[in-house]
Formats: C-alpha cells, structure tokens, sequence
C-alpha cells in the first residue's frame, strides 16, 4: 500500500496571503494523484487531478504541481471561503490511499 | 450536474448488519466506476470497495473482505454496500465515490456524496 504523507498538519495563514501545502507518497504514483477539499457537512470537493489539472469549476487561485513522489498544493490568495481541511489522494494503484490532511486556518 | 446522494446509515450493534446505498444522476450512470470510502470521526479517508462500471470487477480494503459486499444496479442508477458482522472500527462517514475517465481527452471526474453515517455500538 502507497503512504502518502501530507505537510504541514496545520497551516495558519491570513486572507489575502499564499498558502502552500505539499504531500508525500511512499512510492511513484505518476501524475495519478488528486487534492480535495472538505468541509464540514458537505460534500469533498475534487480541486487538482492528474497532480496539475483544475477540475471543472475551481478557480484559478488553486494550483497543483508534482509528479511521481513530491507533490504540492497553492492557493495563490486565501479567500474566506477556502479555510477548511485538504487531502491528498493517489489513485494509480490498489488500494487508494490519502494523507491525514492538512487544517488550512485563519492567522 | 453530476450528483450522488447516500442512505441507509444508522445506528447498529456490533455484529450487526446495515445495507447502504448510494443514488446517482446528472450522469450516465453505466459509464461510471464507484467507490466506497469512509471517515472514522477524527480520522483521515480510507477507501473501502470497488466495483467497474459493468460490475465485474470489485475490490476490497482488507479490513472488510469477506464481511462488506458492493454491488450496483445500473437500470435503477445505484450502487449499495451491504455491511455484515459490523465492528466498532466501521463507525464512520461513508461516501459514495463516482469515477469517470475518458483516455482520448485525459478529463477525470471524481464526484462525492456528503456521506451518511455509520455508528456500530452498544
């Protein structure tokens, strides 16, 4: 089974700043590799897919880039809307396997 | 637009059986591979199950072979986890996970459920 291992578990950034999380896998997943995001009550939202591409929807401020182990997450400018906790995903491999998450909060 | 919507959570005593099921639409329901995956409370996501588009293909986390079946019903638009010998570590939020990929054009889409909840005690 692929770890994938997410950095920081916490973020605390202001509105209006850059935030930038990375996560890790065990072992090359390729460019099969997601992000979310997850409110509470509500469904995950898919943002990034095959480690760079936005999903339908997501807007611009959210990039992704990486391949194969290193992966990484930027939301060039916080908006109120984006506090709330992110996971990393690959699905190149049995099982799927996701990081622990990481807490994007208000500064 | 593409929705999934789960039912069927509840309250249930260890050993205990649940039958969830996961209603979709906006989509073409038979092109789509379905996963189940689940949230214990203060944990991180674990997938569960799969099964193809044309239900012959499924797969099992280890920690439920033999105890959970997934199925689907493409003529009613829905897939179902039966869920036997339930344990106390199954209490979770259980999604329902739609996935549809097109080799031609790269687009993925993975579409999530809010989830419906699992808890398995006494």
């Amino acid at each position: 089974e692929i770890v994938m291992t997410q950095s920081p578990a916490t973020l605390s950034v202001s509105p209006g700043e850059r935030a930038t999380l990375s996560c890790r896998a065990s072992q090359s997943v390729s460019s099969n590799f997601a992000w979310y995001q997850l409110k509470p009550g509500q469904a995950p939202r898919l943002l990034i897919y095959g480690a760079s591409t936005r999903a339908t929807g997501i807007p611009a401020r959210f990039s992704g880039s990486g391949s194969g182990t290193e992966f990484s997450l930027t939301i060039s400018s916080l908006q109120s809307e984006d506090f709330a906790v992110y996971y990393c995903q690959q699905y190149n491999s049995w099982p799927w396997t996701f990081g622990l998450g990481t807490k994007v909060e208000i500064k | 637009e593409e929705q999934v919507v789960e039912s069927g959570g509840g309250l249930v005593q260890p050993g205990g059986s649940l039958r969830l099921s996961c209603a979709a639409s906006g989509f073409t329901f038979s092109n789509y591979e379905l996963n189940w995956v689940r949230q214990a409370p203060g944990k991180g996501l674990e997938w569960v199950s799969y099964i193809s588009s044309s239900g012959s293909t499924i797969y099992y986390v280890d920690s439920v072979k033999g105890r959970f079946t997934i199925s689907r019903d493409n003529a009613k638009n829905s897939l179902y986890l039966q869920m036997n010998s339930l344990r106390g570590e199954d209490t979770a939020v259980y999604y329902c996970v739609s996935k549809y990929y097109d080799f031609w054009s790269g687009y993925l889409s993975f579409v999530w459920g809010k989830g419906t909840t699992v808890t398995v005690s006494s």
